[in-house]
């Protein structure tokens, strides 16, 4: 079983569309991320949730909204998608806020034509 | 804001040579981590680093974090093509407790056989 798993892999899609991403872990933790890695591979937070809470909000452009239903689920939904919102999408969990070892999802790609 | 810089951004090597990546800080440390990620995948957690000076090793791996907890080493002895990926540290500042890890930019080893 895949311990943080995200769908879908890869999403094209037009400027100005809007998508979603989801992310579920079965790890039983309580902390869950999501981080965007460009072109460069530099890896940024954009939000962090522990037990359904948003604890970390990085300066990110308010057309991300992430949601947590509960804290084994966290989604991002992106609205009028821009060129520059290509790139990876990693989910990634850990035990608690601490700041323990990550675990990540496979990615989204995210191509915005 | 805390930065975390990381050297060289990228590696030749030739399969048999030893690699290194250094990792430094703007702030003090709690705790370092390094992550692998592989050509395609997602960045796997290799091994956290917490006291002042503290040196670990994983087989070929040696892993060192700085006196000041400002900076921290991956060596590798003998590469291997299973080696090739990019390599992460990952800095937690002290103050707070939100587990915000900053990564630094990554690098990337290419190994030739």
């Amino acid at each position: 079983d895949t311990a943080v798993s995200q769908t879908p892999k890869y999403l094209v899609t037009q400027m100005g569309n809007d998508k979603s991403i989801k992310c579920e872990q079965n790890l039983g933790h309580d902390t869950m991320y999501w981080y965007k890695q460009d072109s460069k591979k530099f890896l940024k937070i954009m939000f962090s949730y522990n037990n359904k809470e948003l604890i970390i909000n990085e300066t990110v452009p308010n057309r991300f909204s992430p949601k947590s239903p509960d804290k084994a689920h966290l989604n991002l939904h992106i609205n009028s998608l821009e060129l520059g919102d290509s790139a990876v999408y990693f989910c990634a969990s850990s035990f608690s806020a601490a700041g323990e070892k990550l675990f990540f999802g496979s990615g989204t790609q995210l191509s915005v034509l | 804001g805390q930065q975390v810089m990381q050297i060289p951004q990228y590696q030749h090597v030739q399969e048999g040579e030893d690699f290194t990546t250094y990792c430094n800080s703007s702030t003090t440390l709690s705790n370092i981590q390094w992550y692998k990620q592989r050509p395609g995948g997602h960045p796997v957690f290799l091994i956290q680093l917490v006291k002042s000076g503290e040196v670990k090793k994983q087989k070929r791996l040696t892993f060192q974090f700085g006196e000041a907890k400002k900076n921290s080493s991956l060596h590798i002895t003998a590469t291997q093509t299973t080696d090739v990926g990019t390599y992460f540290c990952a800095g937690k500042g002290r103050s707070g407790n939100t587990g915000k890890l900053i990564f630094g930019q990554g690098t990337t080893l290419q190994v030739k056989p």
